[in-house]
């Protein structure tokens, strides 16, 4: 079955770019019908959906965060990454990667720290 | 933008007793595209209902979504020990995807 698996830098600095990376196995992100997205959880709080790619290529993302969001899709390596940039203190949160609603990766921890 | 509300905050009840989840969407949801999701600590949510009604693959019976429209309901008939953690709604008919704020169902 389809298993995603988020990788990126666990510590990025104050104003930087926030990039992660989700790694899809067991289907390929080109087939149609799915939108790949990236969703949130500030520590102890709630989920905060930051936006999607289609399997096409159109994206959608959080007006919360539309300045700062880039999502891309690469189908050679069957991956989709994220980028934020300008990340504060408040960024900070285990980042999810997930193909629609489901399934979901494990999460990746990201702490914006100088 | 849909906001989604949840109640109760957190439910307290014994294993074997019935759950009833709310969520309250500001407006209709988009073709009943209504999640819920299960949380435990340490661990991503794990999809328990699509489609407001649909059970996804492998969840078991006792888990029920319900609802259309503006209000949903997902009901846990009689609860297991590994039931206690934290439930989320998600609506997805229509961009930006929202979450309601969670119901903790723990131990009492």
């Amino acid at each position: 079955q389809v298993q995603l698996q988020e990788s990126g830098p666990g510590l990025v600095k104050p104003s930087q770019t926030l990039s992660l990376t989700c790694t899809v196995s067991g289907g390929s992100i080109s087939s149609g019908g799915y939108y790949w997205s990236w969703i949130r959880q500030h520590p102890g709080k709630g989920l905060e959906w930051i936006g999607y790619i289609y399997y096409s290529g159109p994206t959608y993302y959080n007006p919360s965060l539309k300045s700062r969001v880039t999502i891309s899709l690469d189908t050679s390596k069957n991956q989709f990454s994220l980028k934020l940039s300008s990340v504060t203190a408040a960024d900070t949160a285990v980042y999810y990667c997930a193909r629609s609603i489901d399934p979901w990766g494990q999460g990746t921890l990201v702490t914006v720290s100088s | 933008e849909i906001v989604l509300t949840q109640s109760p905050g957190t439910l307290s009840l014994s294993p074997g007793e019935r759950a009833t989840l709310s969520c309250r969407a500001s407006q209709s949801v988009k073709y009943n595209f209504l999640a819920w999701y299960q949380q435990k600590p340490g661990q991503a949510p794990r999809l328990l209902v699509y489609g407001a009604s649909s059970r996804a693959t492998g969840i078991p019976d006792r888990f029920t979504g319900s609802g259309s429209g503006t209000d949903f309901t997902l009901t846990i008939s009689r609860l297991e020990p590994e039931d206690f953690a934290v439930y989320y709604c998600q609506q997805y008919g229509s961009s930006p995807f929202t979450f309601g704020p969670g119901t903790k169902v723990d131990i009492k």
